[in-house]
């Protein structure tokens, strides 16, 4: 069964250091997110992307976050500085339509540790 | 905004036995989608069942039905004859309908689940 993979399952930084997560959607998908849970909260929507573009953000989702779709498989999440607060679980969904019954399918996350 | 609580950190149930997990949401909009996702331990969140808020039908997959009561912006998740299998962390989340942010998941912090033998 097709599936979302995530790279790397853990990551350890320190503070000021970039950052890039790495998904790989399901192939025929077209709306790609990234979602993510510091440990203990609730998973919080970061941004989807479309057709090239983010199509909607977080206020979570500042300049120091960048995605990126650099070929046809692999979609990215940059955090360009990391603070201490940026660690947490990072999640990759993707879904084959934007629709509103449209079924997100979520990686196996990410964990960004910043030192 | 929207919000999602579960209000249960923590369930546990016997094997074969029934257990309801609590999901209450606080919105203005009338059209709307409401999920269960179950996440097993070191796996990803998949999709257990969904209700659109325009039905008054309750969903049901197999042991898994919701109890929907839009007025009370109550969503349960009643798991039947509960197996090894259905220990998880499981999540209450919401979707907008039609217009805007159709893409956002609102989700609840979560309810950790745990199936005695």
């Amino acid at each position: 069964e097709p599936e979302v993979t995530q790279t790397p399952s853990h990551q350890v930084t320190q503070m000021g250091q970039e950052v890039i997560l790495r998904c790989v959607p399901i192939s025929n998908h077209l709306y790609f997110y990234w979602y993510r849970q510091i440990l203990g909260q609730k998973v919080e929507f970061l941004v989807s992307f479309y057709n090239n573009e983010i199509s909607e953000k977080s206020e979570i989702f500042d300049d120091q976050f960048s995605v990126e779709r650099p070929d046809g498989s692999n979609f990215t999440l940059k955090i360009r500085s990391t603070k201490l607060e940026d660690s947490a679980m990072y999640f990759c969904a993707s879904s084959q339509t934007g629709t509103n019954t449209g079924e997100l399918f979520f990686g196996e996350g990410s964990r960004l540790t910043v030192l | 905004a929207q919000t999602v609580t579960q209000s249960q950190p923590e369930m546990s149930v016997q094997e074969a036995e029934t257990v309801t997990l609590s999901c209450t949401y606080d919105t203005s909009e009338s059209d709307y989608y409401l999920f269960w996702y179950k996440q097993p331990p070191s796996r990803q969140m998949i999709l257990v069942i969904r209700q659109e808020a325009y039905k008054q039908q309750n969903a049901t997959e197999n042991r898994f039905s919701v109890n929907f009561q839009k007025a009370a912006k109550s969503f349960s998740l009643k798991i039947s004859d509960s197996q090894l299998g259905d220990a998880a962390m499981y999540f209450c989340a919401y979707r907008r309908g039609r217009g805007g942010s159709n893409y956002k998941l609102t989700f609840g912090k979560g309810t950790l689940l745990t199936v005695n033998p």
